[in-house]
């Protein structure tokens, strides 16, 4: 079946311009999950949604980055003015409730290059 | 969330059988032990998960002792493609669903033709 997927899979941006990064769960899972990966380092949770709401957004960085799951689906991350820094790779995951604890399945990501 | 303390990097031949040990000294009653494995640019990917004793899939088996206060993830006879990142995390298994988790930095196993 298929899996987590995330698009683009690449994308580069200068400075100060927005960008936004998607992800399409698993059919019926419905918590999804997003980290970020700098080079080295395991996934840093940045938010997490239960249905269509933010149930946990406190790995959120600033006020720059914001995410969205309108539909209980596909969720958009939204990251404002970037900056250097922002540079890493995305990682969306999902799990389906009632799972066992902390099997969540992640996409390939998307690696985020700020110029 | 209970801090883990896995070694940074691993190196063995293939064939061979590696066990990462996992340090989580502060696990709590409820807390669920759960490995993840992670290739190069792709995903963390999901292999075990126990409470106490001993757990084996098809990928790994993991031992927990009584006490709980580390568990060892052990791959049999591994492979060059069992070169990875493997992750111990702990968490909450109680209230299912949801449960935020904290990966640490992995150990970095490379299996040696």
């Amino acid at each position: 079946g298929a899996g987590v997927s995330q698009t683009p899979s690449n994308k580069v941006t200068e400075k100060g311009k927005y960008v936004e990064l998607r992800c399409d769960p698993i059919s019926g899972h419905t918590a999804l999950y997003w980290y970020r990966q700098s080079l080295g380092q395991g996934p840093e949770f940045l938010i997490y949604f239960q249905g269509t709401g933010a149930a946990d957004d406190s790995g959120l960085p600033n006020d720059r980055f914001f995410a969205v799951r309108p539909e209980g689906s596909v969720s958009t991350l939204k990251i404002q003015r970037t900056e250097r820094g922002d540079s890493a790779v995305y990682l969306c995951a999902s799990s389906l409730a009632g799972g066992p604890p902390h099997e969540q399945f992640f996409g390939p990501g998307t690696r985020l290059t700020v110029l | 969330l209970a801090k883990t303390t896995q070694p940074i990097s691993m190196d063995s031949y293939e064939g061979q059988e590696v066990n990462i040990t996992c340090s989580h000294n502060n696990i709590a009653t409820n807390d669920y032990i759960t490995w993840y494995q992670q290739f190069p640019s792709q995903g963390p990917r999901f292999i075990i998960q126990g409470y106490k004793t001993k757990v084996t899939n098809e990928v790994a088996s993991l031992f927990i002792p009584a006490d709980r206060k580390s568990s060892t993830l052990s791959l049999p006879r591994v492979s060059l493609s069992d070169t990875a990142v493997y992750y111990c995390l702990v968490g909450d298994g109680a209230s299912g669903g949801y449960q935020k988790v904290t990966f640490g930095t992995g150990t970095k196993l490379q299996v040696i033709p």
